[in-house]
């Protein structure tokens, strides 16, 4: 069963713009994950916000975490072609270890 | 250098065979992972392992088997019955997961049933 929800599936903006995903999840966290994976490749990890903490910036990223609506997001300012991949959301599934992904959203960013 | 590293990065099985897929990680990291992606999929769960002798199933483990002997290795076995092997395997390893710690991932193999 898939943990986590990305939203939107699918999301093409032009270069420069920014870029919101969003990621919904069932169960209790203790942590949350953004990860980026270009085409054919392993996930490279962004960022990862634990369920005290409300948001965190690295760089051009920004995530916000709302543990009682379950759900996070992902914005990406000033995009830039290279940003063109997929991202998902990871959770760790409360008190286990394993690591549950979304679907991802795929993002092309227009020249 | 640190790292995780799957080989082969291309594999072909003929159908009624199992292949071993390999995953090595020189990173000390207690946990492993095996996740399947189908293409413009996300990522499902096989196995995990927290330590050494010791695994557990994921979401999508039937037809699929795992050994954890080494800290370093977590190879990962597509049997016969695995109806629809043909996917995109990757392997990760993280320090614990609940701990917050982020995953790192090999670059994966694409297995082709032929």
């Amino acid at each position: 069963s898939q943990q986590g929800e990305e939203d939107p599936q699918a999301l093409s903006i032009q270069e420069g713009e920014n870029a919101t995903m969003n990621c919904s999840y069932k169960t209790s966290i203790n942590n949350l994950q953004w990860y980026r994976q270009n085409s054919g490749r392993g996930l490279v990890h962004l960022i990862l916000i634990r369920s005290n903490e409300r948001e965190k910036h690295s760089g051009r990223l920004r995530v916000t975490l709302d543990t009682s609506k379950k759900s996070s997001s992902l914005l990406i300012t000033a995009s830039r072609a290279a940003d063109t991949a997929s991202y998902f959301c990871a959770t760790d599934v409360g008190g286990d270890d394993k690591i549950i992904f979304g679907k991802g959203t795929r993002l092309h960013i227009l020249p | 250098d640190g790292g995780i590293t799957q080989s082969p990065k291309y594999l072909f099985r003929k159908e009624g065979q199992n292949v071993t897929l390999s995953c090595e990680q020189n990173l000390n990291h207690d946990a492993m992972y095996w996740y399947r992606q189908d293409p413009g999929q996300g990522l499902r769960l096989i196995y995990y392992s927290q330590i050494v002798n010791d695994f557990q199933k994921g979401d999508i483990a039937e037809g699929y088997s795992v050994s954890r002997e080494k800290k370093e290795s977590f190879p990962l076995t597509v049997t016969s019955a695995q109806k629809n092997p043909t996917a995109f395997y990757l392997c990760a390893s993280s320090i614990l997961a609940a701990s917050g710690t982020e995953a790192f991932f090999g670059q994966g193999t694409r297995l082709t049933v032929v």
